[in-house]
């Protein structure tokens, strides 16, 4: 089985604040694990994935997420947010026997 | 330049009848999906096809129907016996269905039931 839960449906900082989207996973077995962000009425771009090289990801744009088995977690984290960077966030898991299960999205808005 | 095409990007349906979504992919990919998205509930697996003639059921699969006759074109059918098919829906692709390396979206199609 397989299941992703992302903490906080709409998530609101300051540009230039540090960037937090949380995301823990369940998995029977070692999972593959994906940020993807989509813009209004878009499909859905991938910004990084782990899978099993190196805990610390990092991906487009100046994201990264680390891999934390004890925590069951791989939360995204961007030093300093942009405008540009609202957007809804999606966190994945795949274990390689199903396809990509998605949590349930959250909503970044970034004040000026 | 790669990527997966869907059409139409805005879709309207009539009570009652079936409409077709159109997704195409030239990026030579073996395994093609399905998901609906409705606010607040991410993404949920319709169906999808690992390999030409084909494809299993998701989690959320009546009502709807897929054919998979070609390796670039998976479209999916929304049938009157889908009671709420207003949703977003998005097409994406994959090299294999167990690679890891993630999936590539088309631009989705919005469905309304008017």
């Amino acid at each position: 089985a397989q299941s992703v839960t992302q903490l906080g449906s709409h998530v609101s900082v300051s540009e230039g604040a540090l960037v937090l989207l949380r995301c823990n996973y369940s998995s029977s077995v070692p999972p593959y694990l994906f940020w993807y962000v989509q813009y209004p009425n878009q499909g859905l771009q991938l910004l990084l994935k782990y899978t099993s090289a190196a805990t610390l990801v990092k991906g487009i744009n100046d994201f990264e997420a680390e891999f934390k088995k004890s925590e069951t977690s791989f939360h995204l984290t961007k030093p300093s947010a942009h405008m540009s960077d609202a957007a809804e966030y999606f966190c994945a898991v795949s274990t390689g026997r199903r396809a990509l299960t998605f949590g349930s999205g959250t909503r970044l808005q970034v004040q000026p | 330049d790669g990527g997966i095409t869907q059409s139409p990007k805005y879709l309207f349906r009539k009570e009652g009848q079936n409409v077709t979504l159109s997704c195409e992919q030239n990026l030579n990919h073996d395994a093609m999906y399905w998901y609906r998205q409705d606010p607040g509930q991410g993404l949920r697996l319709i169906y999808y096809s690992q390999i030409v003639n084909d494809f299993q059921k998701g989690d959320i699969a009546e009502g709807y129907s897929v054919s998979r006759e070609k390796k670039e074109s998976f479209p999916l059918t929304v049938t009157s016996a889908q009671k709420n098919p207003t949703a977003f829906y998005l097409c994406a692709s994959s090299i294999a269905f167990k690679e890891p390396y993630g999936y590539t979206f088309g631009s989705g199609t919005r469905l309304t039931v008017v």
